[in-house]
């Protein structure tokens, strides 16, 4: 299953600018996850979004869930070009059998142009 | 200093032939799992682990095995490697609290089967 899309599927801005993606998804969850990954290499988690919160930041970061619509949105504010990377969300089952289930999205690859 | 390693980091094999690709983590999370990573198609789940002796499925299973005899190493095992098993594949752990929480990745493990 497609759980957990992403869009958009590339982003392009400049320096200084606000950056958001958004993950949807289709099943119960227990937590929403991001994570970062700069080119084939090992994905860094960025932050943890629980089923119960609406809201979470992290320095520049800021995750919004909304589990009526069964998405998340992450914005990065004032970007820089070290932010160049593919951002992931990744959703945990919220129970049953499958309650150690992660699954990931199909990322979105932001670009920011210095 | 705290981190999930993965060997080899690269290979490549033929078809069929058996080969392992280790993952140890020195953190003592109960939480382990391994995803493969395909262009377009962002990490899927192979397997998981909850804890010692309790594996189970991911969305991507076919073709792989895996054993969870000790809490820190979590083997994956390809009996019989075919070419669309050429990947990269990452190693993730974690604490298991409210939920999963945060994994730390390996490397990656790029593997090309021919």
């Amino acid at each position: 299953s497609q759980q957990g899309e992403e869009d958009p599927q590339a982003l392009s801005i400049q320096e200084g600018e606000n950056a958001t993606m958004n993950c949807s998804y289709k099943t119960s969850i227990n937590n929403l996850q991001w994570y970062r990954q700069n080119s084939g290499r090992g994905l860094v988690h960025l932050i943890l979004i629980r089923s119960n919160e609406r809201e979470k930041h992290s320095g520049r970061l800021r995750v919004t869930l909304d589990t009526s619509k069964k998405s998340s949105s992450l914005l990065i504010t004032a970007s820089r070009a070290a932010d160049t990377a593919s951002y992931f969300c990744a959703t945990q089952n919220a129970g049953g059998t499958s309650y150690g289930k992660l699954t990931f999205g199909q990322g979105t690859i932001l670009t920011v142009h210095p | 200093e705290a981190q999930v390693t993965q060997n080899p980091r690269y290979l490549i094999t033929v078809t069929g032939k058996k080969l392992t690709v280790t993952c140890s983590q020195n953190m003592n999370h109960e939480y382990m799992s391994w995803y493969r990573q395909d262009p377009g198609l962002g990490l899927r789940q192979i397997y998981y682990s909850m804890n010692v002796e309790v594996t189970d499925k991911g969305d991507v299973p076919e073709g792989y095995k895996v054993s969870r005899k000790e809490k820190r190493n979590f083997p994956l095992i390809l009996e019989s490697p075919s070419p669309n098993q050429t990947s990269l594949y990452f190693c993730a752990s974690s604490f298991v609290g409210a939920g999963v929480d945060e994994q730390f990745f390996g490397p990656g493990t790029r593997l090309t089967v021919l």
